[in-house]
């Protein structure tokens, strides 16, 4: 069974549309998160969500809004999207949000033409 | 601002020789160090963690050595096969308020070779 699954696993897409990626996690946690990779691989959080609750948000553009539906869930919608915004990202779960290993799904690969 | 700070940027190694990564930090308020492991086309998996508190901590060919007074740890893997050709992520964690974040280094990409 996949813990934290995500769709869809590619998404392209043209400048100025509006997408979302959903996430779901079948671990029971508490915590999720979305993360961002860009080309050079470099991982930064983005987002974090604790049991429906923003937590984290890491001076996102507003363009970028997460909605959590319900604990297992955390989506990820992208408003007037740019090209700045074609990366891989990944949403990831955690036991509790003070701790606990971090899970994450396999990605989602953003490009925005 | 790069908080953990992680080199080499990629990594050759023979079959069976010792893959070594090392990552550096400032901030004294981190209190885990785990370590990720990335191959292609997939999402970062735990591979091994460590505490400040322990200098050095070893779960089957993968080692993590830790100095504290010089804010450094890094990543040893003995007999390096193949199969380990991945992306390896240093990582650190913080805890304020209640919830954790963790800060990743910038990435190694290992091959080993036959």
């Amino acid at each position: 069974d996949t813990a934290v699954s995500q769709t869809p696993k590619y998404l392209v897409t043209q400048m100025g549309n509006d997408k979302s990626i959903k996430c779901e996690q079948n671990l029971g946690h508490d915590t999720m998160y979305w993360y961002k990779q860009d080309s050079k691989k470099f991982l930064k959080i983005m987002f974090s969500y604790n049991n429906k609750e923003l937590i984290i948000n890491e001076t996102v553009p507003n363009r970028f809004s997460p909605k959590s539906p319900d604990k297992a869930h955390l989506n990820l919608h992208i408003n007037s999207l740019e090209l700045g915004d074609s990366a891989v990202y990944f949403c990831a779960s955690s036991p509790k949000t003070s701790g606990g290993e971090q899970f994450f799904g396999p990605g989602t690969r953003l490009t925005v033409l | 601002q790069q908080q953990v700070k992680q080199s080499p940027q990629s990594l050759i190694v023979q079959k069976g020789g010792i893959s070594i990564i090392n990552c550096a930090y400032e901030n004294t308020a981190f209190d885990y160090f785990p370590w990720y492991q990335q191959f292609p086309g997939k999402g970062p998996a735990l591979l091994i963690a460590i505490r400040p508190d322990v200098s050095e901590k070893k779960e089957g060919r993968f080692t993590i050595s830790f100095n504290k007074s010089a804010k450094q740890f890094s990543l040893h893997i003995m007999d390096s096969q193949p199969g380990d050709s991945a992306t390896y992520f240093c990582a650190a964690r913080t805890r304020s308020g209640g919830y954790q974040k963790v800060t990743f280094g910038t990435g190694t990409k290992l091959q080993v070779i036959p």
